[in-house]
């Protein structure tokens, strides 16, 4: 257990709906990042959080997706329509402002769109 | 951030060690080495990381070529546990620290 938490661990969901994922990060973790994974590769970057403030967004976050980060703390992930490509491990993952600390990783939402 | 070449997959017996290697022809001065590992339906554990010195923990030793071109993950004493995706990756400190993960090496750890 790093300290950082996802919930749901698990959202099965059918095409079209809304979902959204939580991630309460490390008490002292300013940095949030979140990133996707699907079957047989490695996890892909989608934003990044420095306390409130998003400051960077991947390609792969399409209008669909919106990420918050209120307050500097937990952060929530909203996929709205979902599709069947949407269907992956959402990674959550935190660090402290120093610029070689290593990122602490949440053990993922899985979300199988049907 | 400089892409990293791993092999795709190789086994260890129990109680060997396991020898990780990783290809980083282009990593910049700045840009560190750091090693995690993914074990089966679980969040990417961090490892190891270090720039130019070799590094050792509790988990493993990393050993890098003095051209920084390459490194080595040594886990001393492989055991079942280990069994994982094994991730290289370069990171450069000015950057904002986000993570780019190639497909790593799958490690099985045989009894």
């Amino acid at each position: 257990d790093t300290g950082v938490s996802q919930n749901p661990r698990h959202k099965i969901t059918k095409r079209g709906q809304n979902v959204t994922f939580r991630c309460d990060p490390i008490s002292e973790h300013n940095r949030l990042y979140w990133y996707r994974q699907t079957l047989g590769q490695g996890p892909e970057f989608l934003t990044y959080f420095q306390n409130e403030a998003q400051l960077e967004k991947s390609r792969l976050l399409s209008d669909r997706f919106s990420a918050e980060r209120p307050k500097g703390s937990f952060s929530t992930l909203e996929i709205q329509r979902t599709e069947q490509g949407d269907s992956a491990m959402y990674l959550c993952a935190t660090r402290t402002g120093h610029s070689t600390d290593t990122q602490y990783f949440g053990p993922g939402t899985r979300l199988t769109v049907l | 951030d400089a892409k990293t070449t791993q092999p795709p997959s190789m086994d260890c017996a129990e109680g060997r060690a396991a020898n990780l290697p990783c290809n980083h022809s282009t990593i910049s001065g700045n840009e560190y080495v750091y090693w995690y590992r993914q074990i089966h339906s679980q969040g990417p554990q961090y490892i190891i990381h270090g720039l130019k010195n070799n590094e050792t923990n509790e988990m493993a030793s990393l050993i890098i070529t003095e051209d920084r071109k390459s490194s080595t993950l040594i886990l001393p004493h492989a055991t079942l546990r280990d069994t994982a995706v094994y991730y290289c990756i370069v990171r450069a400190t000015d950057s904002w620290g986000k993570l780019q993960f190639g497909a790593g090496t799958q490690v099985v750890v045989t009894p």
